[in-house]
């Protein structure tokens, strides 16, 4: 049933480790996106692909590496995890429209970096 | 550049009371505007959007907005508040030719009993 779906829901972990959050949409959107909620809760786009090609790759820290093995699946690793990484991240899905869409997203993930 | 701002960081209200939430965007062609709802420790719902035609927008719960070229505004209003209508509602625009959308800073609302 779920539309949009992200594993896991809470990621606790110590600096300097690496981790990947995966997301997955059953939708059948052909676009896929990655938001960073900070403790402000300020939403911000980090990543976008549309039929597993990357269309806006904000200026994101080259530890952040998305990957889209399919158009369904969307995932996000993350190396040399920082203190400054702790935050929410959303994961999206929408038909693309270039002048934007009703995107639909997942429950989060909170990652918490100690 | 596009932008969305949220004058109001944190707003109460009594239950029964209406409420509007103020949105300003800045855009340079028609925006495509776009309303979400986000409720303690979920993920974003999407309450109403505008894309064109009429410019009063009716969704989901009761909320509807109004698209006012003339002020670049798409306010959220709502005639009586419910104790459950309690979250964070973010205004969105739709940026460029990239399909990305930029969010406004949130409007924490708090429904007083």
């Amino acid at each position: 049933d779920t539309a949009v779906s992200q594993t896991p829901k809470y990621l606790v972990t110590q600096m300097g480790n690496d981790k990947s959050i995966k997301c997955e949409q059953n939708l059948g959107h052909d676009t896929m996106y990655w938001y960073k909620q900070d403790s402000k809760k300020f939403l911000k786009i980090m990543f976008s692909y549309n039929n597993k090609e990357l269309i806006i790759n904000e200026t994101v820290p080259n530890r952040f590496s998305p990957k889209s093995p399919d158009k369904a699946h969307l995932n996000l690793h993350i190396n040399s995890l920082e203190l400054g990484d702790s935050a929410v991240y959303f994961c999206a899905s929408s038909i693309r429209d270039p002048r934007g869409n009703e995107q639909f997203f997942g429950p989060g993930t909170r990652l918490t970096v100690l | 550049a596009q932008s969305v701002t949220q004058p109001d960081i944190h707003i109460t209200v009594s239950e029964g009371a209406s409420l509007e939430l103020r949105c300003n965007y800045s855009y340079g062609a028609t925006p495509y505007l776009f309303w979400y709802v986000q409720s303690p420790g979920q993920g974003l719902q999407l309450l109403l959007k505008y894309f064109s035609g009429d410019t009063l927008v009716q969704g989901i719960k009761g909320f509807e907005a109004e698209f006012k070229r003339s002020q670049s505004s798409f306010n959220l209003r709502k005639p009586s508040v419910h104790w459950s209508d309690a979250a964070e509602y973010f205004c969105a625009v739709g940026s460029g030719n990239t399909g990305k959308l930029i969010f406004g800073q949130g409007t924490t609302l708090q429904v007083k009993p």
